[in-house]
């Protein structure tokens, strides 16, 4: 087990909801990302945390946003839920070092109907 | 283009068979590559990390050749418990940030 743990595992909204999701890094990991992975897609680049700043932003619009807090745990939020939201949202813990090995969590399922 | 783009597969392979899967990459700028494996509803993970010089684990070997861009995984005698999709993955650094771009990845079924 990598030690990266998330919650909820699974999860049912509706439309137009909003959702919060949690992550809890690895031990002394200061860096989360968190992905997005549609069925049969691989995983794709949402945002990554770094010292409880956003340290980089892939191709998602602004109703994705996230928090770090100083325990290196990370929220990720995402407001009027779309029915393309469904999928699996994966957590990813690292040391910002030159091997940026990323070790992930269990995931989150969304299902948003 | 895709960012990364792989074989989707599946490859069926019997027990025993050797199975090499190939991955390209469109951003020379990358500056890491790995091998992530990803069971059935489960998450991605890490497999192995991927040199210029090559590198091997039991029976798995990656290569990278950054002139071609191009990334490998080699598995020798294939088990049952080698059945899952492998992921190619590239990081490239944007400032201080580590963005993992992701292939569709490979399904390998193996069988008896």
């Amino acid at each position: 087990e990598t030690g990266v743990t998330q919650s909820p595992t699974h999860l049912i909204k509706t439309r137009g909801q909003q959702v919060t999701l949690r992550c809890s890094s690895q031990s002394g990991h200061n860096t989360v990302s968190w992905y997005q992975q549609a069925l049969g897609q691989g995983p794709q680049f949402i945002f990554q945390y770094y010292r409880e700043e956003e340290n980089g932003r892939g191709n998602f619009p602004p109703r994705f946003s996230g928090l770090q807090f100083p325990n290196y745990s990370s929220e990720l939020n995402v407001n009027a839920l779309e029915l393309d939201d469904s999928a699996l949202y994966l957590c990813a813990s690292s040391l910002p070092s030159e091997s940026f090995e990323q070790y992930f969590g269990p995931g989150t399922r969304l299902t948003v109907t | 283009r895709k960012e990364v783009e792989q074989d989707p597969g599946p490859f069926n392979v019997p027990e025993g068979a050797t199975v090499a899967f190939n991955c390209t990459y469109s951003n020379s700028a990358s500056q890491s590559f790995f091998w992530y494996r990803q069971d059935c509803r489960k998450e991605p993970k890490l497999l192995m990390s991927v040199y210029s010089s090559g590198n091997e684990d039991g029976r798995f070997t990656a290569q990278l050749n950054r002139a071609s861009q191009y990334i490998s995984l080699l598995i020798r005698d294939s088990k049952l418990s080698d059945s899952a999709t492998y992921l190619c993955v590239v990081n490239l650094p944007t400032g201080t940030a580590s963005k993992l771009t992701f292939g569709t990845g490979t399904r390998l079924q193996v069988t008896l």
